[in-house]
């Protein structure tokens, strides 16, 4: 069964640093997604991409997130000057359309520590 | 507020036992309904979601949720849990419209005892 992959496993940065977290959606899925979440909380939305723009965007994703697509296959999100609240759980996920009770299909995650 | 509440935080059942697990959500309309499972060192996988049509729905791994639209709940049970289903669970909505984002509840942590 396809499915969403994520490297690396566990990222650790220092402050002021930058991270790309990298993203291997479902091949002929349209839409893909970044959530995290930050231990002991909830599962937040940061940002929806699709046909090479953003379609949506959270209050969190400001201007120290990126996300692109760098080739057919992978989705990145960059965090330019990481901070220590940026330490969480990133996840991805890709739908195969918009579509709001489309199936978002999410990888194992990426964590993040910032020290 | 507008929101998705699970009360239940953590949550023991026997092998066996029938469980359920609560969400109510807070929004002007009916959004889209979700339930997803996180198993520990895994991601998110979808057990079932609802929008219309019955509102008994099945899902897999034996799971059901009711949608009651006069309770704004979407419980999630199951007849007889196995030791497998220790997980974290998490109860999700779309508001529909312009936007596909998942807003996410909080989670119950399901601890299975034999």
């Amino acid at each position: 069964e396809p499915e969403v992959t994520q490297t690396p496993s566990h990222q650790v940065t220092q402050m002021g640093q930058e991270v790309i977290l990298r993203c291997v959606p479902i091949s002929n899925h349209l839409y893909f997604y970044w959530y995290r979440q930050i231990l002991g909380q909830k599962v937040e939305f940061l940002v929806s991409f699709y046909n090479n723009e953003i379609s949506e965007k959270s209050e969190i994703f400001d201007d120290q997130f990126s996300v692109e697509r760098p080739d057919g296959s992978n989705f990145t999100l960059k965090i330019r000057s990481t901070k220590l609240e940026d330490s969480a759980m990133y996840f991805c996920a890709s739908s195969e359309d918009g579509r709001p009770i489309d199936t978002q299909y999410f990888g194992p995650g990426t964590r993040l520590t910032v020290l | 507020a507008q929101s998705v509440t699970q009360p239940d935080i953590h949550i023991t059942v026997s092998e066996g036992a029938s469980l359920e697990l609560r969400c109510n959500y807070s929004y002007g309309a009916t959004p889209y309904l979700f339930w997803y499972v996180q198993s520990p060192g895994q991601g998110l996988q979808l057990l079932l979601k609802y929008f219309s049509g019955d509102t008994l729905v099945q899902g897999i791994k034996g799971f059901e949720a009711e949608f009651k639209r006069s309770q704004s709940s979407f419980n999630l049970r199951k007849p007889s849990v196995h030791w497998s289903d220790a997980a974290e669970y998490f109860c999700a909505v779309v508001l529909g419209g312009a936007t596909n984002k998942l807003i996410f509840g909080t989670g119950t942590l399901l601890a299975v005892q034999p």
